[in-house]
């Protein structure tokens, strides 16, 4: 079974800095994806940023991108000019590549705290 | 991407009782996802629901607990029977969007069960 973990249970940030979030994951799989969901205090899930597995090109979001290192299984992002609206809960998640079938299985999280 | 609304937003019940959550989506989908958001944890795949068929469980959910609808390809129900103060969480609905972004899991605002 996929594992994810993020080792961080909270990050602090002073605003217009950068911050990464570390994760990392244990797969058996080559073809798989992998995200990042923010979840504010409204509890809804939002789409940070994906990643597909057969592209070795980092992804990036305006001011979040990933490093992403296949062969160390890691999947780190990057948030760069923190502002005050990132703070909430980021989760990783993994995917496999079976379609569109797979749940998601997530890490448990990181705390982010933006401090002004 | 989609528009996923649940109902209810969140609810207050009493152990022993039973609640049916509804998950609406604004266009087509072959999957819908259910998870499980226990407080202060990550989110855990409960089971995926086909349209068509019966759905499958992830390790630790059985159907008797947590039966699902899926009766056309824009509407699921998730009930959670039998309630006990174990069951309080929030309950999130997700569907993986079509077109270029199959691979992607988008999540409905959830519902908030607490029981008594």
């Amino acid at each position: 079974a996929q594992t994810v973990t993020q080792s961080q249970p909270e990050m602090s940030v002073q605003e217009a800095e950068t911050v990464t979030l570390s994760c990392t994951y244990d797969t058996s799989e080559s073809d798989y994806y992998l995200f990042w969901y923010k979840q504010p205090p409204s509890r809804q899930m939002i789409l940070v940023i994906r990643q597909e597995a057969y592209k070795q090109q980092n992804a990036t979001e305006n001011r979040f991108s990933v490093n992403f290192q296949k062969a160390a299984k890691s999947f780190s992002l990057k948030i760069s000019d923190s502002q005050l609206g990132d703070a909430a809960m980021y989760f990783c998640a993994y995917r496999g590549g079976g379609g569109g079938a797979d749940g998601l299985t997530f890490g448990k999280g990181t705390h982010l705290i933006i401090q002004p | 991407s989609a528009v996923i609304s649940q109902k209810p937003s969140r609810d207050i019940c009493q152990r022993g009782t039973s609640l049916t959550i509804q998950c609406q989506v604004d266009s087509q989908v072959t999957m819908m996802f259910w998870y499980r958001q226990q407080p202060g944890q990550s989110l855990t795949l409960i089971a995926t629901a086909n349209q068509g068929s019966e759905a499958t469980y992830e390790s630790g959910f059985v159907i008797d607990k947590f039966p699902i609808s899926r009766p056309n390809l824009t509407f699921s129900t998730l009930t959670v029977s039998n309630m006990s103060p174990e069951d309080s969480s929030i309950y999130l609905c997700s569907v993986t969007a079509g077109g270029t972004s199959t691979d992607t899991q988008y999540f409905g605002p959830g519902t908030r069960l607490t029981v008594l």
